[in-house]
């Protein structure tokens, strides 16, 4: 199990505005880094799964940024929406486990 | 596609019994399927790996005798919280990949909320 840092823990956005937080993890022995969007009374829902060292994916409006070398991710929200409010959960894959971070809750404000 | 249904959603027991907690992919075979644990603020712990037609792998401080994981399917594994006490009331949710690589998405379940009265 690796150990997984995400920041800030929540966050408050303006509808409209754009907004970004961090997940950092262990660069050693690195597989995969993935992406979920937990929204309240739902199952987390995959966003994106990265594996190489300046990797860029999007999504939409949500889009992420890998660096494995130094060992972080950025995940981007461009345009917050009220139905963008959720827990974004960061998980770096070390073989076929995943270690999760607590993740940061994103509250949209209309 | 890629459906995890998990069931139930919320049971309340009370110390010194047994819950069964059941994992199904709806439309398409697990071979492997991932038992997490959260209990409040904190992030999604890994209890254990449910293995079809093989024992679970459980990760280091999970009692093994405790959280008995069954995965007689391809579809079904079940997690048996045995004589459950008040400090197993938690969060539990399931997951699997349709492909076992590292780099394939988990697809969860909605969760069990166990408390134990």
């Amino acid at each position: 199990i690796l150990n997984v840092e995400q920041s800030p823990q929540s966050l408050h956005v303006q509808e409209g505005d754009s907004t970004n937080f961090t997940c950092s993890f262990p660069s050693s022995n690195f597989y995969a880094l993935h992406w979920y969007r937990w929204e309240t009374a739902k199952s987390p829902e995959a966003l994106f799964v990265m594996t190489l060292n300046g990797d860029e994916k999007k999504k939409g409006r949500i889009s992420a940024t890998l660096n494995t070398k130094e060992g972080y991710s950025y995940l981007y929200i461009k345009g917050s929406q009220p139905e963008d409010s959720a827990t974004y959960l960061c998980a770096p894959s070390d073989d076929y486990k995943l270690s999760f971070g607590a993740g940061t809750t994103v509250t949209v404000r209309a | 596609g890629a459906v995890v249904s998990q069931h139930p959603s919320r049971v309340i027991c009370k110390s010194g019994t047994s819950v069964k907690i059941e994992c199904r992919s709806l439309d398409f075979q697990a071979t492997t399927m991932f038992w997490y644990r959260q209990f409040p603020k904190q992030s999604l712990m890994l209890m254990a790996t449910s293995n079809e037609g093989s024992k679970a792998t459980y990760e280091q401080g999970v009692e093994k005798d405790k959280f008995l994981i069954n995965h007689a399917s391809l579809t079904l594994s079940t997690l048996t919280v045995t004589s459950a006490h008040p400090e197993d009331s938690s969060f539990y949710i399931c997951s699997a990949r349709v492909q076992g690589s590292y780099n394939s998405p988990l697809h969860f379940g909605n969760g069990t909320r166990l408390t134990v009265t």
